[in-house]
């Protein structure tokens, strides 16, 4: 079974820094897909990048973007220029790519923003 | 407009009482799901549907009886419930056969069983 681990509960960062979130998972597949939620205080869930584990580019959505080392099975999102919007608990999360298969998700890391 | 919408907001039930949670997504989708999300656990998932059938059921205890009616709907029925119950169930919609496509997940209804 697949499983997906956020060794961070809680971070912290400066208005315009940059932080790093963690991410490691675990599995025998060779093709699937990763992604990063992010949940503001709304509650609602909402995507912010995903990398396909066939390409090695690193994906990149305007601020926010991965550093997928693939070997190591560690997928961490990289947040530049952080905005106060940017609080909120930020869930890896892992797909195999086999049928309609759901998500698992790691725990999540609460991100705090500070002016 | 989130796309999926989630009803009530929030619910506080006796553990004897029978309640619905409702999910309607505005998307086309044709997979529906229900997450539980505790406090400092991983969403757990509950149960998936596509094209209405259901195709995955987590373990999910019977005190928790999901609906669903048409791609677009998906309910969720309450009885019974024990206060570990409470939590946050989200629920979400994604392109089925598509593995590319992301889920859009609803506001969530906030749970209390009392």
């Amino acid at each position: 079974a697949q499983t997906v681990t956020q060794s961070q509960p809680e971070m912290s960062v400066q208005e315009a820094e940059t932080v790093t979130l963690s991410c490691t998972y675990d599995t025998s597949e060779n093709n699937y897909y990763l992604f990063w939620y992010k949940q503001p205080p709304s509650r609602q869930m909402i995507l912010v990048i995903r990398q396909e584990a066939y390409k090695q580019q690193n994906a990149t959505e305007n601020r926010f973007s991965v550093n997928f080392q693939k070997a190591a099975k560690s997928f961490s999102l990289k947040i530049s220029d952080s905005q106060l919007g940017d609080t909120a608990m930020y869930f890896c999360a892992f797909r195999r790519l086999a049928g309609n298969t759901p998500l698992v998700f790691g725990k999540g890391t609460r991100l705090s923003v500070i002016a | 407009e989130t796309g999926v919408t989630q009803t009530p907001r929030h619910l506080v039930m006796g553990m004897t009482n029978k309640k619905s949670l409702k999910c309607e997504q505005h998307l086309g989708h044709n997979a529906m799901y229900w997450y539980k999300q505790s406090a400092k656990k991983p969403l757990e998932l509950m149960f998936v549907y596509n094209f209405k059938e259901q195709t995955e059921n987590n373990s999910v205890p019977s005190r928790f009886s999901p609906e669903c009616p048409n791609s677009s709907h998906l309910f969720l029925h309450l009885h019974t419930l024990q206060p570990e119950d409470s939590a946050l169930y989200l629920c979400a919609s994604s392109q089925g056969g598509d593995y590319n496509s992301p889920l859009h997940f609803g506001n969530g209804t906030r749970l209390t069983v009392t």
